[in-house]
């Protein structure tokens, strides 16, 4: 298995745009998360997803944020309309149950 | 969210052993204990994870105290690769449970 794939791998973009991030988890997954680390907040949880159905999105910081898993294969992190503060390093990670979650390479957000 | 607690930061010689502790004493009695760690510009990447008993694994060993509540994950020789943050989490067994990360120890290996 190619591992957990994150889509861009960098993106820069205008305030004011929509921004979507994408995850593809590892197959025969059934948990997936996403997370976003910055060096003031350090990795947080978003949201995460047990068999396409989002679970806990406690940790999305505003409605401008939205999670979406149409089907066990893919996922997407979309925000409208990004802003500055939006620019961080975004993990997507997928486990089977309760063993070990692997990571995607991430995505460099970045808001100018 | 049962907690934990590591120092901040530790230093290590290369070649020498490192115990990397991690602090759990509101850990429950279905709560696995897991380690991660992150290079430098890399996700997370798992280590190792135990219930009650010592673990081996290829990357390091995991020693859990008797009460469950500390751990001590061990690199028996540390290299320049080993320098990364680590992080200790608890995941309960059975059921959806997420993964939160807390603040980890930063390691550090001097040449």
């Amino acid at each position: 298995d190619a591992g957990v794939i994150q889509s861009p791998r960098h993106e820069v973009t205008e305030m004011g745009q929509e921004v979507t991030l994408r995850c593809k988890p590892i197959s025969g997954h059934n948990s997936l998360f996403w997370y976003r680390q910055t060096m003031m907040r350090g990795l947080e949880l978003l949201i995460y997803f047990n068999n396409n159905v989002p679970i806990d999105d406690s940790g999305m910081p505003e409605d401008r944020f939205s999670a979406k898993m149409p089907n066990a294969s893919f996922s997407t992190l979309k925000i409208q309309p990004s802003e500055p503060r939006d620019s961080a390093v975004y993990f997507c990670a997928s486990s089977l149950l309760t063993e070990s979650a692997f990571f995607g390479q991430g995505t460099r957000l970045t808001v100018v | 969210d049962a907690k934990t607690t590591q120092p901040n930061s530790m230093e290590s010689n290369e070649e020498e052993p490192v115990h990397l502790p991690c602090n759990h004493s509101t850990i429950s009695g279905t709560d696995y204990i897991h380690w991660y760690r992150q290079l430098p510009s890399q996700g997370p990447e798992y280590v190792i994870h135990g219930l009650t008993s010592n673990v081996n694994n290829r990357m390091a060993s995991l020693a859990i105290a008797e009460d469950r509540k500390s751990s001590t994950l061990i690199l028996h020789r540390a290299t320049l690769r080993d320098a990364a943050v680590y992080y200790c989490i608890l995941r309960e067994a059975g059921g959806y449970q997420k993964v939160t990360f807390g603040t980890g120890t930063k390691l550090q290996v001097i040449p």
